[in-house]
C-alpha cells in the first residue's frame, strides 16, 4: 500500500502563509471527500486539525483551513506562527477499505 | 477527561507474538470506531487496522493482514491487538485512536502510544 505523497519540508517567516500538498489517485484522495490532516509534535501524538477535506475540529484555529482539487488535497496554514513548527500528515479513505496516511511534511518557522 | 491508554508493548522475538491493549474512559466507548496506527522510529505515520463499534467489521493494512488481530471488549471499553508472527518491520509506537466514523480518516482522540521493538 503506496503513501500519498505529501513535500518533505515546507518553511516560512511568522506572519505568513504556507501550503502543504497531499496527492493520491482517483482511488483515495480523489474519489472520496474523506481527507483529514494530522499535526504532530516532537514526542507527541498526532492531532486531528481538518476532516472530511475542509472541516475544522472545534477548537483547532481558523488559521488552518483544507481543500482539494482533483487528486490533490492541501492543508493552508495562514498567520503563520512559531507554534505551528511541527510534522503535518494527511490521510485518506482508500477503495480497497482501508486507510492510507501521506508520508509527512516537516512545518519550519524561520 | 477523555483519554485512551495502551500498554503491552516492549521488546520481543521476530516470530514471536504480542498482545497490545487500550483502556478507554471519558466517552461511550460503544458508540464509536476504534483504530490502530503506529509509527516506526524516526518514520511517519501507517494506519494498522480499524473495527466497528460493536467489532462486527474489521479492515487491516496488507503489511498485517493475517498476522494481526484486532477485537474489542465493550464492557470492559477495551481495545486490543494481537500480533503474531512479528517481523523486525513490525518495530513502532502503537497509538490506539478513536474514529469517528466506519473507515473515515478522522481520528479524534489518541492515546500516547505503547512502544514495541522486534530484535533478534
Amino acid at each position: 500500500q503506496s503513501a500519498l505523497t505529501q513535500p518533505a519540508s515546507v518553511s516560512g517567516s511568522p506572519g505568513q502563509s504556507i501550503t502543504i500538498s497531499c496527492t493520491g489517485t482517483s482511488s483515495d484522495v480523489g474519489g472520496y471527500k474523506y481527507v483529514s490532516w494530522y499535526q504532530q509534535h516532537p514526542g507527541k501524538a498526532p492531532k486531528l486539525m481538518i476532516y472530511d477535506v475542509s472541516d475544522r475540529p472545534s477548537g483547532v484555529s481558523n488559521r488552518f483551513s483544507g481543500s482539494k482539487s482533483g487528486n490533490t488535497a492541501s492543508l493552508t496554514i495562514s498567520g503563520l506562527q512559531a507554534e505551528d513548527e511541527a510534522d503535518y500528515y494527511c490521510c485518506s479513505y482508500r477503495s480497497s477499505s482501508t486507510l492510507v496516511f501521506g508520508t509527512g511534511t516537516k512545518v519550519t518557522v524561520l | 477527561e477523555v483519554q485512551l491508554v495502551e500498554s503491552g508493548g516492549g521488546l520481543v522475538l521476530p516470530g514471536r507474538s504480542l498482545r497490545l491493549s487500550c483502556a478507554a474512559s471519558g466517552f461511550k466507548f460503544d458508540n464509536y470506531v476504534m483504530h490502530w496506527v503506529r509509527q516506526a522510529p524516526g518514520k511517519g505515520l501507517e494506519w494498522v487496522s480499524g473495527i466497528s463499534w460493536n467489532g462486527g467489521s474489521i479492515d487491516y493494512a496488507d503489511s498485517v493482514k493475517g498476522r494481526f488481530t484486532m477485537s474489542r471488549d465493550n464492557a470492559r471499553n477495551s481495545l486490543y491487538l494481537e500480533m503474531n508472527s512479528l517481523r523486525t518491520e513490525d518495530t513502532a509506537l502503537y497509538y490506539c485512536a478513536k474514529g469517528t466514523g466506519w473507515l473515515l480518516p478522522a481520528f479524534d482522540i489518541w492515546g500516547q502510544g505503547t512502544m514495541v521493538a522486534v530484535s533478534s
